[in-house]
């Protein structure tokens, strides 16, 4: 079974602070797909990444930037020097069977950036 | 445009009705998702489709039913056997080349 695990529920910090969010997963498989997917109030989701699970390199875009660790079954997200604009619900998923692609998501994680 | 186009936004429905939730694409790609998404809580899969008329149950299939009869459209009809419909609903298309789900904008189905 594939499961996705987001442990913060809510984060809540000041603008200009650096914050991580952090995504634990199961998997079986050999080869899979991790995502991070952004929410904002308006409902659609918004694709961040897509990371394979042979490439383990973090990756940062901007303010943006992503920790791949296989031996820790984790792919954290960091956002440096938080913006109001950042507040929003963040996913992690995990994409098992490149076949079928289905995506299996994490409970997410509600993070408000106050002024 | 291009893109996913989910009709309508905003739905009422009296218990015991049924509801069709509405999912078109433009971008020309086979396969095609619903998930629903409850207050707090992840997005689980409901019906997904590969090719024109396929189509397979997710893991929250009952109470759901899907057609898909053109590769442009894949509706989801939310049957009076739901026990729980209200809730926000998500269609998604696969892009084959980099295995990425781009979402539409969502249907939030509401029970009186």
């Amino acid at each position: 079974a594939q499961k996705v695990t987001q442990a913060q529920t809510e984060i809540s910090v000041v603008e200009k602070e650096d914050v991580t969010l952090d995504c634990v997963y199961e998997t079986r498989d050999t080869t899979y797909y991790l995502f991070w997917y952004k929410q904002p109030p308006s409902g659609e989701l918004v694709f961040l990444i897509r990371r394979n699970s042979f490439d383990e390199q973090n990756e940062i875009s901007g303010r943006y930037s992503w920790n791949f660790q296989k031996s820790t079954s984790s792919f954290n997200f960091t956002i440096t020097a938080s913006q109001v604009v950042d507040s929003a619900v963040y996913f992690c998923a995990l994409m098992g069977r490149r076949g079928a692609q289905k995506l299996v998501f994490g409970q997410g994680t509600r993070l408000t950036i106050n002024p | 445009d291009g893109g996913i186009t989910q009709s309508p936004k905003y739905l009422f429905r009296k218990e015991g009705q049924n509801v069709t939730l509405s999912c078109e694409q433009n971008l020309n790609h086979d396969a095609m998702y619903w998930y629903r998404q409850d207050p707090g809580q992840g997005l689980r899969l409901i019906y997904y489709s590969q090719i024109v008329n396929d189509f397979q149950k997710g893991d929250i299939a009952e109470g759901y039913s899907v057609s898909r009869e053109k590769k442009e459209s894949f509706p989801l009809t939310v049957t009076s056997a739901q026990k729980n419909p209200t809730a926000f609903y998500l269609c998604a298309v696969a892009g084959e080349d980099t295995g990425e789900l781009f979402f539409g904008e969502g249907s939030r189905l509401t029970v009186l």
